[in-house]
């Protein structure tokens, strides 16, 4: 699975929009970027993937490159409940059934009130 | 919708001493994987199961790590003796596996370990 980068720590104010940057340079074409978030004292939380077209749910928006080599997580109206370290992890879909995650030290997002 | 159970949720023992950790993944997910965090290394992945099978156990870190998936709704993490160095927060996670990887992982509250 593909290396991604991302910077350490980023502050936002509450109900401004977040956007979490993710560089991953060396991702191949059949590599999805998923997003999770860990707030403190919790396991982590899925909030979504994609392939290459840009993705939306309830949680976030994540915006694809086109050439894919990079990608950014928004949360559209942040809020101090959003506080936490964002993960961007890349990795292969193939067949033969489902295998771990590999987490970076991600993003620690802090929402300003 | 009941989420991935583990218990118990804090754990402190003499080192030396036994411990096992639990995890109920969610029902009709038949992939479950144990994490490992620390704050000098992270989230690690220990081992994950398909179909209560071991698929891949390279990360646990040594023999005195054991992991049994006895049926789809249970699993636990055996650690025998433990040490200092043992404590740490481990997570299960589960989701729906079986060909399907790009399915999202979901997790559990973990289980807090201290080893005195």
């Amino acid at each position: 699975d593909a290396k991604t980068t991302q910077p350490p720590s980023m502050d936002c104010a509450e109900g401004r929009a977040a956007n979490l940057p993710c560089n991953h340079s060396t991702i191949s074409g059949n590599e999805y970027v998923y997003w999770y978030r860990q707030i403190h004292s919790q396991g982590p939380q899925y909030i979504i993937h994609g392939l290459k077209n840009n993705e939306t749910n309830e949680m976030a928006s994540l915006i694809i490159t086109e050439d894919r080599k990079s990608s950014t997580l928004i949360l559209p109206h942040a809020t101090l409940r959003d506080t936490a370290v964002y993960y961007c992890i890349v990795r292969a879909q193939s067949g033969g059934g489902a295998d771990g995650l590999t987490f970076g030290k991600g993003t620690h997002l802090i929402i300003q009130p | 919708d009941a989420g991935v159970i583990q218990s118990p949720r804090h754990e402190v023992t003499e080192m030396g001493q036994e411990v096992t950790l639990r995890c109920k993944p969610i029902s009709g997910h038949n992939s479950l994987f144990w994490y490992r965090q620390t704050m000098m290394r992270g989230l690690e992945l220990l081992i994950y199961f398909n179909n209560n099978v071991p698929i891949d156990d390279s990360g646990m870190p040594e023999d005195r790590f054991s992991a049994k998936m006895p049926n789809a709704s249970f699993s636990t993490l055996k650690i025998q003796p433990s040490e200092p160095r043992d404590s740490a927060v481990y997570f299960c996670a589960s989701s729906l596996g079986s060909g399907i990887r790009n399915q999202p992982q979901h997790f559990g509250d973990g289980t807090r370990l201290s080893i005195l």
